[in-house]
Order: C-alpha cells, then sequence, then structure tokens
C-alpha cells in the first residue's frame, strides 16, 4: 500500500456525512476504485471513477477525484450503521488491470 | 448467479499437513486471484489465472501450489506452512478484457486459515 495512501480511522454519528480520503502517486492510473469489507466478510466493490472524470455520484455515494493533486474521495450521505466497515481504495495502472494497488484501509465507525 | 464461494471457511492445520482450498465460480469469469489478508491490512496479490493459464505469480514461496482445473474452479495446495501463513486467503473472480479497461472483481468470503 506504499504508492496508495489512506488515513486508518474516521468515527461519524449515524445520519451524519462520512467522507474517506486516499491519496495516489502514480499517474498512470486508469480507474480508482473503492471496496468495503464488512468484518468477517470479503471485499466489495462499491464504486470506481475512470481517470478522466472528476466527479460520480451513486445514490448515496459520491466520488471526488482531483487528478492534479492525485487526490480520491469517497463521500457517503446519511451515514448508517450497516456502513461501519474497512474501506479501501484502489488504482489500476495502464498496461495491467488484473493487478490492483490498495491502499491500507480506512475503519469507518458509525455512533448511533 | 454473481457469488464467488470458497470452502472451507477456516480451517486448522499444522506445519506437516497438506491441505487444500477452493473457489467456485459460475459467472463465466476466465480470470481467477488468490489473495492472503493479514487482519486490518489490503489483501495482497498471490496468484492470477487467466483463460486457466497462470499468468501472474508475485513471488509466492512454493509452499502454496495454485491450479486451476476447469474455467469455474480454483485450488489452492497447502503444504508445510508455517505459522506466520495463518491468514484469510481470499479468492476473486473477473472478465478478461484489455488491459486499460475496467476490471471488476468479485470476492469470495475467505477461507480462515491457522497455522500451528
Amino acid at each position: 500500500g506504499e504508492d496508495v495512501e489512506q488515513s486508518l480511522f474516521l468515527s461519524v454519528r449515524e445520519g451524519d456525512s462520512s467522507v474517506i480520503n486516499c491519496t495516489y502517486t502514480d499517474s498512470s492510473s486508469t480507474y480508482l476504485y473503492w471496496y468495503k469489507q464488512e468484518p468477517g466478510a470479503g471485499l466489495q466493490l462499491l464504486t470506481y471513477i475512470f481517470s478522466n472524470m472528476d466527479m460520480k455520484q451513486d445514490q448515496r455515494l459520491t466520488v471526488l477525484l482531483n487528478k492534479k493533486d492525485k487526490h480520491l474521495s469517497l463521500r457517503i450521505a446519511d451515514t448508517q450503521t450497516g456502513d461501519s466497515a474497512i474501506y479501501f481504495c484502489a488504482e489500476s495502472r495502464a498496461g495491467n488491470n488484473r493487478k490492483l494497488i490498495w491502499g491500507l484501509g480506512t475503519s469507518l465507525a458509525v455512533n448511533p | 448467479d454473481t457469488e464467488v464461494t470458497q470452502t472451507p471457511k477456516h480451517l486448522v492445520m499444522g506445519m506437516t499437513n497438506k491441505k487444500s482450498l477452493k473457489c467456485e465460480q459460475h459467472m463465466g469469469h476466465r480470470a481467477m486471484y488468490w489473495y492472503k489478508q493479514k487482519a486490518k491490512k489490503p489483501p495482497e496479490l498471490m496468484f492470477v489465472y487467466s483463460y486457466e493459464k497462470l499468468s501472474i505469480n508475485e513471488s509466492v514461496p512454493s509452499r502454496f501450489s495454485p491450479e486451476c482445473p476447469n474455467s469455474s474452479l480454483l485450488n489452492l495446495h497447502l503444504h508445510a506452512l508455517q505459522p506466520e501463513d495463518s491468514a484469510l486467503y481470499l479468492c476473486a473472480s473477473s472478465q478478461v478484457f484489455r488491459l486499460a479497461m475496467f476490471n471488476e472483481q468479485f470476492f469470495g468470503p475467505g477461507t480462515r486459515l491457522t497455522v500451528l
């Protein structure tokens, strides 16, 4: 995860918005992904963004990409207790979409 | 069917044992992956099969031996493991697209392996 960085913990109150941030270093990134992992479970793709886009919205999720600063964020609106999980940012690079470069993950705790 | 299944869910083995992990998908995906994940860490890629041929081996020790007997099945054979190999082993599958294209990997729930 040395090429993709995330803050490790985030705690929010139920109903508030959560913003999880990620920075990456490689300018050849083609796609950036957000995966969610609930305790004891596998990973689930939440959303993704192509590197020439700057925003993508999908129901409660908004992804913002600042390609100049190599900064990606995931906003979860109206956060629920079921959103408590680890969120991994990952990138794929030109010429190899089968190997993802992963961040260390952000553990989101949602308090009632 | 959009599910990747893995068996067993949990496995405890001694350092001299031989065991196998199994993974199955029926989504018609022709790329399959093995990952190792330690607690609170991101998954680490181990192997990738593409059209049933090994295409990526991330310098994994030979005590881990993958096998892809057909397009739906992926095995990981384990022999002479060490306690530090204890981890969650995740299988994933995906379509095989051109290398610059979007590629969603679908993950199984994992096998929790403990090596005593």
